[in-house]
């Protein structure tokens, strides 16, 4: 079946420290990875993506490289902000459907 | 300003009362999908329609309906069956569920019940 693992928080950071949040994945065949971002009271919002092994996904500061053969796609990012405090969801799909397969999140804090 | 929006953004209900959640897309997508958001429990998929007039149960189904009378639109009703319906409630879609594409989520409805 398909399922995403990713590291528990919280984690609480201090501004300019870098970041890795881990996430590892179950899927058969070859599905495209997402990083979501969900800040207090609003709805997730699409972070980066890699639809195949070896791409990277980047956007604002963020990075997450498609390892096939070790089936994650860690989150990093190497100097965090107080702005970057939210919940950052790991997710999978896979062509069936479009149907997404969700971390639990995992809760970052960052202290000036 | 092309998006998805959820009203109302907080609901509160009694028990045994049925309750629907609304969701509208403009961005001309095909596929639209409702989620259940518990806390330490990241997203389950209720329900998601590929099309109007079809839709399909997700993994919790149980306790809850959906329409899909216009492609705009994919309301979600919480029944009375529901045994603990008290959650953060997302409404996401995507241009097709054909192939995979990036999901975009509604700001949300947190419903209580009282």
């Amino acid at each position: 079946g398909n399922s995403v693992t990713q590291m528990e928080g919280p984690v609480t950071l201090s501004e300019e420290a870098f970041l890795t949040i881990n996430c590892t994945y179950t899927a058969t065949g070859y599905p495209s990875l997402f990083w979501y971002v969900q800040y207090p009271g609003e709805g997730l919002q699409l972070l980066l993506k890699a639809t195949k092994a070896d791409d990277k996904g980047s956007n604002k500061g963020f990075e997450a490289t498609y390892r096939k053969e070790t089936t994650s796609f860690h989150l990093e990012k190497g100097s965090v902000q107080v702005s970057d405090s939210a919940v950052y969801f790991c997710a999978l799909s896979q062509n069936t459907g479009n149907q997404f397969y969700f971390g639990t999140g995992t809760s970052l804090t960052v202290i000036p | 300003d092309g998006g998805i929006t959820q009203s109302p953004k907080y609901l509160f209900r009694k028990e045994g009362q049925n309750v629907t959640l609304s969701c509208e897309q403009n961005l001309n997508h095909d596929a639209m999908y409702w989620y259940r958001q518990d806390p330490g429990q990241g997203l389950r998929l209720i329900y998601y329609s590929q099309i109007v007039n079809d839709f399909q149960k997700g993994d919790i189904a149980e306790g809850y309906s959906v329409s899909r009378e216009k492609k705009e639109s994919f309301p979600l009703t919480v029944t009375s069956a529901q045994k603990n319906p008290t959650a953060f409630y997302l409404c996401a879609s995507s241009i097709s569920s054909g192939r995979i594409d990036t999901q975009y989520f509604g700001p949300g409805t947190r419903l209580t019940v009282l």
